[in-house]
């Protein structure tokens, strides 16, 4: 299997512009995650959804971020508009079922000047 | 917010040490994992272990979970080079699904 594969692997953008970080998971898992991780906050959950719904979005700084899972092998991340502060590397991992291990994407890292 | 709490925050052993590496918590979980960073890259599993589980092993990697205690520890056996990474401990509670991480341990093994 190919892994969780994310897309783009670096964005360099400018203060405003909308920002969509793609992630395909694992074939058969139901559980896909959507992490950031700063030296600051460290690791955080931002999201995560079930077979294709979102569980759980308490993670979501604000309404600049929005994301979906259209179906089983696609969710979008999206940031609009980007603010300098969501500079980060953004991590998806999906797994079999809930609870259980989690298998990571390489990641995306994002600089919003 | 994060519940596992990993003790020490840095560690640098010499190659052919074993390196050590705690974790604390504070609910009541399902499970507890482990898991591996290397610089720049996405984080890699290493062990699952239940709630009713007091030690498991995976290679030269041991994990221990006390839930009177709630802490863990995991164990790197006659480490190597390749071992430098920052290992981070993640719990899941029994009431909820999320992986909740703390802020790592960071491991230089020297050559």
């Amino acid at each position: 299997d190919a892994g969780v594969i994310q897309s783009p692997r670096h964005e360099v953008t400018e203060m405003g512009q909308e920002v969509t970080l793609r992630c395909k998971p694992i074939s058969g898992h139901n559980s896909l995650f959507w992490y950031r991780q700063t030296m600051m906050r460290g690791l955080e959950l931002l999201i995560y959804f079930n077979n294709n719904v979102p569980i759980d979005d308490s993670g979501m700084p604000e309404d600049r971020f929005s994301a979906k899972m259209p179906n089983a092998s696609f969710s979008t991340l999206k940031i609009q508009p980007s603010e300098p502060r969501d500079s980060a590397v953004y991590f998806c991992a999906s797994s079999r079922t809930r609870g259980e291990t989690q298998y990571f994407g390489p990641g995306t890292r994002l600089l919003v000047l | 917010s994060q519940q596992g709490e990993e003790d020490p925050q840095a560690l640098s052993i010499q190659e052919g040490e074993n390196a050590t590496m705690n974790c604390s918590y504070k609910t009541s979980i399902n499970n507890l994992q482990w898991y591996r960073q290397n610089s720049g890259r996405g984080l890699v599993h290493l062990i699952l272990i239940r709630s009713n589980e007091r030690e498991k092993h995976s290679g030269r990697l041991r994990v221990t979970l006390d839930t009177s205690k709630k802490s863990s520890s995991l164990l790197i056996t006659a480490s190597r080079a390749a071992d430098t990474a920052s290992y981070f401990c993640a719990t899941v509670p029994s009431n909820d699904y999320k992986l909740s991480f703390g802020a790592g341990t960071t491991v230089t093994v020297r050559a």
